[in-house]
């Protein structure tokens, strides 16, 4: 299957800080991103969705100035967590939808957030 | 808002036992996704089900999808420790660009 991978796999980082968060398919084309937030022993919650060249997607009760999406180009989506609070501590997924006729996602290994 | 509900959320058996998890959307689903999760992984994508009814397996795994495209099933047959991990169904309405996860059956297999 494609890959995704994502980078860092972990951070710290001080209360109030922004921290950036690299999404990258290496083998194919994501016409679009999804990133995704996962607490413990839960679910995955889309957060937004993001096509390359456009403005990110959010879905309702997520701050899109809190988490500031850029999909410069086909192959990477940033994630920015600005201002970071601990109770925006958690597992950060990507994933990329190749295009119209595959609606799999494949998934990048995600990122954990912790902010103390 | 969309929601797709999965139960059980936990299933604990015995490596031969059989398992199933169960899928329901509120709205009808254009289709529907299964993925697994293994224990500090990420999800892999196993199926993707498209038409009212369909049935399709893979060796010891067996997917619906209900006729009314509103509920799901993923069931395995002879389970074994390498079963062991998280399923969740992610569907999506209308627009295929959007998927909604269902809460995940977390499967444990004692050996």
């Amino acid at each position: 299957g494609a890959v995704v991978s994502q980078h860092p796999s972990w951070v710290i980082c001080k209360s109030g800080t922004s921290v950036k968060i690299e999404c990258r398919s290496l083998d194919f084309q994501a016409t679009t991103m999804f990133w995704y937030r996962q607490f413990p022993k839960q679910s995955l919650m889309l957060m937004a969705t993001s096509n390359e060249g456009s403005k990110a997607t959010y879905e309702q009760g997520v701050e899109k100035d809190k988490f500031l999406i850029n999909h410069a180009s086909l192959t990477l989506s940033t994630l920015t967590v600005t201002s970071a609070h601990p109770e925006d501590s958690s597992f950060y997924i990507c994933s990329g939808h190749p295009g119209l006729y595959s609606y799999e996602q494949y998934f990048g290994p995600g990122t954990r957030l912790t902010v103390t | 808002g969309q929601q797709v509900m999965q139960i059980p959320q936990y299933q604990h058996v015995q490596e031969g036992e059989d398992f199933t998890t169960y899928c329901n959307s509120s709205t009808t689903l254009s289709n529907i996704q299964w993925y697994k999760q293994r224990p500090g992984g990420h999800p892999v994508f196993l199926i993707q089900l498209v038409k009212s009814g369909e049935v399709k397996k893979q060796k010891r795994l067996t997917f619906q999808f209900g006729e009314a495209k509103k509920n799901s099933s993923l069931h395995i047959t002879a389970t074994q420790t390498t079963d062991v991990g998280t399923y969740f169904c992610a569907g999506t309405i209308y627009n295929f660009n959007k998927f909604y996860f269902g809460s995940g059956t977390k499967l444990n297999v004692k050996p």
